[in-house]
């Protein structure tokens, strides 16, 4: 199956842009995905990007593939503290899902 | 709209005894997935289906089966509980021409 690697924990300031990585081992992944989960809840689509994308921008985030390296990355612009969640990339086509990434937001 | 509803939201269970976690869509979809969440471990794929009457294993199926009778419900059927398999389940359905998951909002399940 699809390998999906993303670090544990992200620390930022209010205001500040929060980036966050995944990298994954299938490169036939159509669509890669990142999903938002609050704390007691279950996940929730944030955004997509196809594989044949380098860039999509959607309000405060923006995504970046790279395909060559099999790098996924998350902005954040001006992070709040309503942002602090786990953040999942997910990639393949029966989602395999990395470890998540605790983001905290410091007021 | 619904969406994804698991049923219990809760449940302590003693090893040995068998479970069926309840899963429903109502978005006709065609793709539904169990996964479960450990800390540190993101969430596994434990069995996913295409299509009613079609089931396959994901990364971690053993100790767990699962059917697909309708296109609304795919249950996840714990046989023997046991101990490693306290976690978080979640389901999720998605569907032709829709991007990404709709997930349930989790069962937590302790064995003890």
């Amino acid at each position: 199956g699809e390998d999906v690697e993303q670090s544990l924990f992200l620390s930022v300031r209010e205001g500040d842009s929060s980036v966050i990585n995944c990298t994954y081992t299938d490169s036939s992944s159509t669509y890669l995905y990142w999903y938002k989960q609050e704390p007691g809840a279950g996940l929730q689509l944030l955004t997509y990007i196809f594989s044949n994308m380098d860039m999509k921008q959607d309000q405060r985030l923006t995504v970046l593939l790279n395909k060559k390296d099999k790098h996924l990355s998350l902005r954040i612009a001006d992070t709040q503290t309503g942002d602090s969640a786990i953040y999942f990339c997910a990639a393949g086509n029966q989602f395999y899902f990395g470890t998540g990434t605790s983001l905290t937001v410091i007021p | 709209n619904a969406g994804v509803t698991q049923t219990p939201k809760f449940q302590v269970l003693k090893t040995g005894q068998s479970m069926t976690l309840q899963c429903a869509q109502d978005m006709n979809h065609e793709y539904m997935s169990w996964y479960r969440q450990d800390p540190g471990m993101g969430l596994r794929l434990i069995h996913y289906s295409v299509g009613a009457g079609i089931t396959d294993q994901g990364e971690v199926p053993n100790g767990y089966n699962v059917s697909r009778s309708t296109t609304e419900d795919f249950p996840l059927r714990l046989l023997s509980a046991a101990p490693s398999q306290t976690s978080v389940y979640f389901c999720a359905s998605s569907g032709l021409g829709t991007y990404g998951y709709t997930f349930g909002s989790g069962t937590r399940l302790t064995v003890v």
